[in-house]
Protein backbone atom coordinates (compact mmCIF):
# COMPACT_ATOMS: atom_id res chain seq x y z
CA UNK A 1 0.00 0.00 0.00
CA UNK A 2 1.03 4.19 -0.70
CA UNK A 3 1.84 5.16 2.19
CA UNK A 4 1.73 9.62 2.85
CA UNK A 5 2.59 10.89 5.74
CA UNK A 6 2.80 14.16 7.32
CA UNK A 7 4.97 15.66 9.82
CA UNK A 8 1.66 16.89 12.20
CA UNK A 9 -1.61 16.26 12.08
CA UNK A 10 -2.17 19.84 14.29
CA UNK A 11 0.16 22.78 14.06
CA UNK A 12 -0.10 25.85 15.51
CA UNK A 13 2.07 28.94 15.07
CA UNK A 14 1.95 32.94 15.21
CA UNK A 15 1.87 35.21 12.92
CA UNK A 16 5.24 36.15 11.06
CA UNK A 17 6.60 32.76 12.25
CA UNK A 18 8.27 30.69 9.23
CA UNK A 19 6.65 27.29 8.98
CA UNK A 20 7.43 23.96 7.71
CA UNK A 21 5.11 21.41 6.89
CA UNK A 22 6.95 17.89 5.46
CA UNK A 23 5.24 14.70 3.37
CA UNK A 24 7.10 11.95 2.88
CA UNK A 25 5.46 9.05 0.26
CA UNK A 26 7.41 5.57 0.47
CA UNK A 27 6.17 4.38 -3.16
CA UNK A 28 8.59 6.04 -5.48
CA UNK A 29 6.16 8.28 -7.00
CA UNK A 30 7.35 11.05 -9.08
CA UNK A 31 4.73 13.34 -8.56
CA UNK A 32 3.75 15.25 -5.51
CA UNK A 33 1.74 17.79 -4.26
CA UNK A 34 0.51 20.31 -2.00
CA UNK A 35 -3.27 21.52 -1.40
CA UNK A 36 -5.12 23.79 0.70
CA UNK A 37 -8.55 22.85 1.79
CA UNK A 38 -11.49 25.12 3.16
CA UNK A 39 -14.86 24.43 3.49
CA UNK A 40 -17.26 25.43 0.33
CA UNK A 41 -13.58 25.74 -1.63
CA UNK A 42 -12.64 22.04 -1.86
CA UNK A 43 -8.97 21.51 -2.65
CA UNK A 44 -6.67 23.99 -4.29
CA UNK A 45 -3.68 23.09 -5.70
CA UNK A 46 -0.62 25.80 -4.25
CA UNK A 47 2.56 23.56 -5.61
CA UNK A 48 3.52 20.46 -7.61
CA UNK A 49 6.75 18.83 -8.15
CA UNK A 50 7.02 15.93 -10.85
CA UNK A 51 10.94 15.30 -10.01
CA UNK A 52 13.84 16.27 -7.59
CA UNK A 53 14.32 19.54 -7.38
CA UNK A 54 11.73 20.79 -9.97
CA UNK A 55 8.52 22.43 -8.80
CA UNK A 56 5.76 24.14 -10.44
CA UNK A 57 2.97 26.71 -9.28
CA UNK A 58 -0.29 25.85 -8.72
CA UNK A 59 -3.60 27.67 -8.54
CA UNK A 60 -2.61 29.58 -5.43
CA UNK A 61 0.80 30.01 -4.84
CA UNK A 62 1.19 33.31 -2.96
CA UNK A 63 2.72 33.26 0.48
CA UNK A 64 4.00 29.57 -0.03
CA UNK A 65 7.22 28.16 -1.27
CA UNK A 66 8.38 24.89 -1.57
CA UNK A 67 12.03 22.21 -1.84
CA UNK A 68 11.97 18.80 -2.70
CA UNK A 69 15.70 17.62 -2.41
CA UNK A 70 14.65 13.87 -2.33
CA UNK A 71 12.44 11.89 -4.27
CA UNK A 72 10.51 11.12 -1.33
CA UNK A 73 10.24 13.86 0.50
CA UNK A 74 7.69 17.31 -0.11
CA UNK A 75 8.25 20.50 2.32
CA UNK A 76 5.46 23.21 1.72
CA UNK A 77 7.02 26.10 4.00
CA UNK A 78 5.12 29.76 4.53
CA UNK A 79 7.65 32.05 4.87
CA UNK A 80 5.54 34.33 6.90
CA UNK A 81 2.55 32.97 8.49
CA UNK A 82 -0.40 34.67 8.63
CA UNK A 83 -3.87 34.40 9.96
CA UNK A 84 -5.60 33.54 6.25
CA UNK A 85 -3.46 30.69 6.27
CA UNK A 86 -4.96 29.26 8.64
CA UNK A 87 -6.25 25.54 6.64
CA UNK A 88 -6.05 21.53 6.10
CA UNK A 89 -2.94 21.39 4.15
CA UNK A 90 -2.75 18.26 2.46
CA UNK A 91 -0.38 16.18 0.63
CA UNK A 92 -0.86 13.45 -2.54
CA UNK A 93 1.47 11.65 -4.41
CA UNK A 94 1.33 10.31 -7.96
CA UNK A 95 3.26 7.73 -9.91
CA UNK A 96 3.57 9.63 -12.91
CA UNK A 97 1.99 12.14 -15.07
CA UNK A 98 2.27 10.28 -18.64
CA UNK A 99 1.51 6.74 -17.51
CA UNK A 100 -0.94 4.78 -15.02
CA UNK A 101 -2.46 4.74 -12.75
CA UNK A 102 -3.17 8.29 -12.31
CA UNK A 103 -4.74 8.56 -9.23
CA UNK A 104 -3.39 10.45 -6.44
CA UNK A 105 -2.89 9.18 -2.86
CA UNK A 106 -3.60 11.79 -0.08
CA UNK A 107 -2.09 12.11 3.33
CA UNK A 108 -3.90 12.35 6.21
CA UNK A 109 -3.20 16.14 5.95
CA UNK A 110 -2.15 18.86 8.58
CA UNK A 111 -4.45 21.60 10.60
CA UNK A 112 -2.27 24.52 10.58
CA UNK A 113 -3.67 27.23 12.72
CA UNK A 114 -2.38 30.60 12.52
CA UNK A 115 -2.72 33.08 15.30
CA UNK B 1 -10.86 27.51 -13.12
CA UNK B 2 -12.52 25.21 -10.63
CA UNK B 3 -15.28 22.88 -11.99
CA UNK B 4 -18.36 23.34 -10.82
CA UNK B 5 -20.39 20.42 -8.70
CA UNK B 6 -23.77 19.85 -7.97
CA UNK B 7 -25.59 19.76 -5.80
CA UNK B 8 -23.39 21.06 -3.04
CA UNK B 9 -24.90 18.67 -0.41
CA UNK B 10 -27.53 15.79 -0.43
CA UNK B 11 -29.47 13.55 2.15
CA UNK B 12 -30.16 10.25 1.43
CA UNK B 13 -31.56 6.84 2.94
CA UNK B 14 -30.03 4.10 2.58
CA UNK B 15 -31.00 2.31 -0.83
CA UNK B 16 -31.66 5.24 -2.53
CA UNK B 17 -29.93 6.42 -5.47
CA UNK B 18 -27.90 9.41 -5.82
CA UNK B 19 -26.84 11.29 -9.16
CA UNK B 20 -23.16 13.73 -8.23
CA UNK B 21 -22.53 15.96 -11.39
CA UNK B 22 -19.27 17.89 -12.20
CA UNK B 23 -19.35 20.40 -14.98
CA UNK B 24 -16.16 21.96 -16.56
CA UNK B 25 -15.85 25.54 -18.56
CA UNK B 26 -12.58 24.24 -20.15
CA UNK B 27 -12.27 21.37 -22.50
CA UNK B 28 -11.77 18.02 -19.91
CA UNK B 29 -9.24 15.24 -20.97
CA UNK B 30 -9.47 13.84 -17.62
CA UNK B 31 -12.02 13.15 -14.99
CA UNK B 32 -11.36 11.69 -11.27
CA UNK B 33 -13.56 11.39 -8.62
CA UNK B 34 -12.46 10.94 -4.80
CA UNK B 35 -14.69 10.41 -1.51
CA UNK B 36 -13.31 12.42 1.64
CA UNK B 37 -14.80 10.48 4.74
CA UNK B 38 -15.08 12.83 7.91
CA UNK B 39 -11.59 13.25 9.43
CA UNK B 40 -9.86 10.87 7.00
CA UNK B 41 -8.00 11.89 3.99
CA UNK B 42 -9.82 11.77 0.30
CA UNK B 43 -9.32 8.06 -1.29
CA UNK B 44 -9.51 7.48 -5.08
CA UNK B 45 -12.82 5.89 -6.68
CA UNK B 46 -11.95 6.44 -10.22
CA UNK B 47 -11.05 7.83 -13.29
CA UNK B 48 -12.45 8.56 -16.47
CA UNK B 49 -10.44 9.92 -19.50
CA UNK B 50 -11.17 10.94 -22.81
CA UNK B 51 -12.53 8.33 -25.13
CA UNK B 52 -12.59 5.99 -22.56
CA UNK B 53 -15.11 4.00 -21.55
CA UNK B 54 -18.04 4.59 -18.70
CA UNK B 55 -16.15 3.33 -15.23
CA UNK B 56 -17.68 1.74 -12.59
CA UNK B 57 -17.13 0.68 -9.16
CA UNK B 58 -19.34 -1.82 -7.26
CA UNK B 59 -22.63 -0.23 -7.63
CA UNK B 60 -20.95 3.56 -8.02
CA UNK B 61 -20.08 4.46 -11.89
CA UNK B 62 -19.56 7.67 -13.28
CA UNK B 63 -19.58 9.03 -16.99
CA UNK B 64 -18.28 11.22 -19.11
CA UNK B 65 -19.60 13.72 -21.63
CA UNK B 66 -16.97 15.51 -23.25
CA UNK B 67 -19.01 17.63 -25.89
CA UNK B 68 -20.68 19.07 -22.55
CA UNK B 69 -17.54 18.55 -20.74
CA UNK B 70 -19.89 17.17 -17.64
CA UNK B 71 -19.01 13.96 -15.60
CA UNK B 72 -21.63 12.23 -13.17
CA UNK B 73 -21.57 9.78 -10.39
CA UNK B 74 -23.85 7.49 -10.12
CA UNK B 75 -24.21 5.77 -6.36
CA UNK B 76 -26.77 3.04 -6.70
CA UNK B 77 -28.70 1.86 -3.47
CA UNK B 78 -26.80 3.75 -1.48
CA UNK B 79 -24.98 2.43 2.01
CA UNK B 80 -24.05 3.65 5.00
CA UNK B 81 -20.26 3.57 4.03
CA UNK B 82 -21.03 6.13 1.40
CA UNK B 83 -21.53 8.80 3.20
CA UNK B 84 -18.89 11.36 2.86
CA UNK B 85 -17.90 14.35 0.81
CA UNK B 86 -17.30 14.12 -3.20
CA UNK B 87 -15.03 15.75 -5.10
CA UNK B 88 -13.81 15.47 -8.60
CA UNK B 89 -10.79 16.38 -10.37
CA UNK B 90 -10.75 17.74 -13.78
CA UNK B 91 -7.12 17.65 -16.33
CA UNK B 92 -6.73 19.20 -19.25
CA UNK B 93 -3.87 19.95 -21.76
CA UNK B 94 -1.79 22.03 -20.22
CA UNK B 95 1.57 20.74 -19.08
CA UNK B 96 4.23 19.11 -21.30
CA UNK B 97 1.76 20.36 -24.25
CA UNK B 98 0.47 17.03 -24.20
CA UNK B 99 -2.73 15.15 -22.80
CA UNK B 100 -2.08 15.29 -19.00
CA UNK B 101 -3.90 13.60 -16.49
CA UNK B 102 -1.86 13.78 -13.45
CA UNK B 103 -2.16 17.93 -12.59
CA UNK B 104 -5.88 17.92 -11.15
CA UNK B 105 -8.59 20.90 -10.67
CA UNK B 106 -10.92 20.17 -7.92
CA UNK B 107 -14.17 21.22 -7.64
CA UNK B 108 -15.75 22.29 -4.18
CA UNK B 109 -17.02 19.03 -3.34
CA UNK B 110 -20.51 17.68 -2.64
CA UNK B 111 -21.83 16.36 0.92
CA UNK B 112 -23.28 12.99 0.77
CA UNK B 113 -25.26 11.88 4.06
CA UNK B 114 -26.42 8.69 4.00
CA UNK B 115 -29.13 7.98 7.12
CA UNK B 116 -30.54 4.71 8.07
Amino acid sequence: DVKVTQSSRYLVKRTGEKVFLECVQDMDHENMFWYRQDPGLGLRLIYFSYDVKMKEKGDIPEGYSVSREKKERFSLILESASTNQTSMYLCASSLSFDRAPYEQYFGPGTRLTVT
Amino acid sequence: QQPVQSPQAVILREGEDAVINCSSSKALYSVHWYRQKHGEAPVFLMILLKGGEQKGHEKISASFNEKKQQSSLYLTASQLSYSGTYFCGTGGRDFFGSSNTGKLIFGQGTTLQVKP
